[in-house]
C-alpha cells in the first residue's frame, strides 16, 4: 500500500525567513497530493493541492512543487508569519476509484516574530 | 454553507455505554469520511461513504459502527469501547469518491474511562 514520509518533523523560522517541506510517496498510481495545516485544537484545513498532470501550483505565499518521477512533492512558503505556526501534513490519494488519502507524519512549523 | 459540522464538539463516555457522533454537510457533497487522529499523529482513515453507500471499512474494530441516513449526514455510532479509542473523531466530506478536496469538520473530542 502507499506509503508516505514526510520531513522535517519540527521546522523553526523567524518571520519573514521561508519554510520547505518534503514528502516522499511510494505508489506511482498516486495522482493527487493535498497539504492541510492543523492549528492546535482546531480541524484540517485543506491549504493547497496538487494532481499529477502539474509539476508546480503556486496560491499568494505558499507553492506546492511535484516531481512525479522521484515521487516527491514539497511545500514552500515563502515571508513566513506568526500566524503560519501550525502542523502541516501532506497526503496521496491510493487512486483506488474511492479516495483514500494516506497522510505524512507531520511537521510542526514554529514561526518566531 | 461551505462548511462540515460535528456534534457533540467534546463527549465523555464510560466503557458500557452507548453513544453517536453526528456529522452533517450542506455541499452537496456525495463521499463522506470518519477519520480518527491520536495526538500528534495524522487523521487515520476508518471508513468511507460514496453515494450513501459503504465503499471502504479500513479493518475498524466492530464497536464503531457508522450509518449514512441521507447524503448530508453521517453518524457514527459506538458501543462498549476501550480507553484507547479515546481521540478526535473528524468527519469530512468531497464532492464525491474521485480526486476531489476534501473538508474537514472540527471534530469531536472522545474520551473512553
Amino acid at each position: 500500500g502507499e506509503n508516505v514520509e514526510q520531513h522535517p518533523s519540527t521546522l523553526s523560522v523567524q518571520e519573514g525567513d521561508s519554510a520547505v517541506i518534503k514528502c516522499t510517496y511510494s505508489d506511482s498510481a498516486s495522482n493527487y497530493f493535498p497539504w492541510y495545516k492543523q492549528e492546535l485544537g482546531k480541524r484540517p484545513q485543506l491549504i493547497i493541492d496538487i494532481r499529477s498532470n502539474v509539476g508546480e501550483k503556486k496560491d499568494q505565499r505558499i507553492a506546492v512543487t511535484l516531481n512525479k518521477t522521484a515521487k516527491h512533492f514539497s511545500l514552500h512558503i515563502t515571508e513566513t508569519q506568526p500566524e503560519d505556526s501550525a502542523v502541516y501534513f501532506c497526503a496521496a490519494d491510493m487512486n483506488t476509484g474511492f479516495q483514500k488519502l494516506v497522510f505524512g507524519t507531520g511537521t510542526r512549523l514554529l514561526v518566531s516574530p | 454553507d461551505t462548511e462540515v459540522t460535528q456534534t457533540p464538539k467534546h463527549l465523555v463516555m464510560g466503557m458500557t455505554n452507548k453513544k453517536s457522533l453526528k456529522c452533517e454537510q450542506h455541499m452537496g457533497h456525495r463521499a463522506m469520511y470518519w477519520y480518527k487522529q491520536k495526538a500528534k499523529k495524522p487523521p487515520e482513515l476508518m471508513f468511507v461513504y460514496s453515494y450513501e453507500k459503504l465503499s471502504i471499512n479500513e479493518s475498524v474494530p466492530s464497536r464503531f459502527s457508522p450509518e449514512c441516513p441521507n447524503s448530508s449526514l453521517l453518524n457514527l455510532h459506538l458501543h462498549a469501547l476501550q480507553p484507547e479509542d479515546s481521540a478526535l473523531y473528524l468527519c469530512a466530506s468531497s464532492q464525491d469518491g474521485g480526486s476531489n478536496e476534501q473538508y474537514f469538520g472540527p471534530g469531536t473530542r472522545l474520551t473512553v474511562t
